[in-house]
């Protein structure tokens, strides 16, 4: 079964511009997480997907974005790129029982650097 | 109050000692307590989990303590190698809306030295 898939691994863009990033969930899982994942920091919390709607979002500023889609692959926009934009974006996916499980299953991520 | 707080932000241990990773939560909603290891270049992986009711949890060389009263909870590795090395994750998941939350640490740096 393959796993968590993200597009693109690398992606190099420069101040002001915008990226898109893509996640492919686990087949089944209807869930999709984002996280950033900046040099020497934690995972931040960025957006959940679930069924198509977004249920909630971490303390990031409005031009971090995204949607969901029928097929549950989901993308994540980020627009006026700036400097610390620059990490690692994380996707991950879940098979939502309505029940505490603490599993999430995580992609490679795509790392992203503004310059 | 959503916040986990974690320690040490990074560890060295000899090759066949005990790693310890520490992890605080206020929020008493939390009702699993997952750890994720995440190698170089990798997205991060479950580790070892456990629930409030549970107070100890162990899987080979990986184990869960875990304090309630305290609002604690540690990871424990026993004879520890080198390709334990990696970055350890604590957790904390919380069901908000028929969905769950996971709230993470900040994550601490093992290195193993041989």
């Amino acid at each position: 079964e393959a796993g968590v898939t993200q597009s693109p691994t690398h992606l190099i863009k420069t101040r002001g511009q915008q990226a898109t990033l893509r996640c492919s969930p686990i087949s089944g899982h209807t869930s999709v997480y984002w996280y950033q994942q900046a040099l020497g920091l934690g995972l931040q919390f960025l957006l959940w997907y679930d069924e198509g709607e977004e249920r909630n979002r971490g303390n990031f500023p409005p031009r971090f974005s995204g949607r969901q889609f029928p097929n549950y692959s989901s993308e994540l926009n980020v627009n006026a790129l700036e400097l610390e934009d620059s990490a690692l974006y994380l996707c991950a996916s879940s098979l939502e029982t309505g029940r505490s499980t603490g599993e999430l299953f995580f992609g490679e991520g795509s790392r992203l650097t503004v310059l | 109050q959503q916040q986990v707080k974690q320690s040490p932000q990074s560890l060295i241990v000899q090759k066949g000692g005990i790693s310890i990773i520490n992890c605080a939560y206020e929020n008493t909603a939390f009702d699993y307590f997952p750890w994720y290891q995440q190698f170089p270049g990798k997205g991060p992986a479950l580790l070892i989990a456990i629930r409030p009711d549970v107070s100890e949890k162990k899987e080979g060389r990986f184990t869960i303590s875990f304090n309630k009263s305290a609002k604690q909870f540690s990871l424990h590795i026993m004879d520890s190698q080198p390709g334990d090395s990696a970055t350890y994750f604590c957790a904390a998941s919380i069901s908000l809306q028929g969905a769950q939350k996971l709230v993470f640490g900040q994550g601490t740096r093992l290195t193993i030295n041989p």
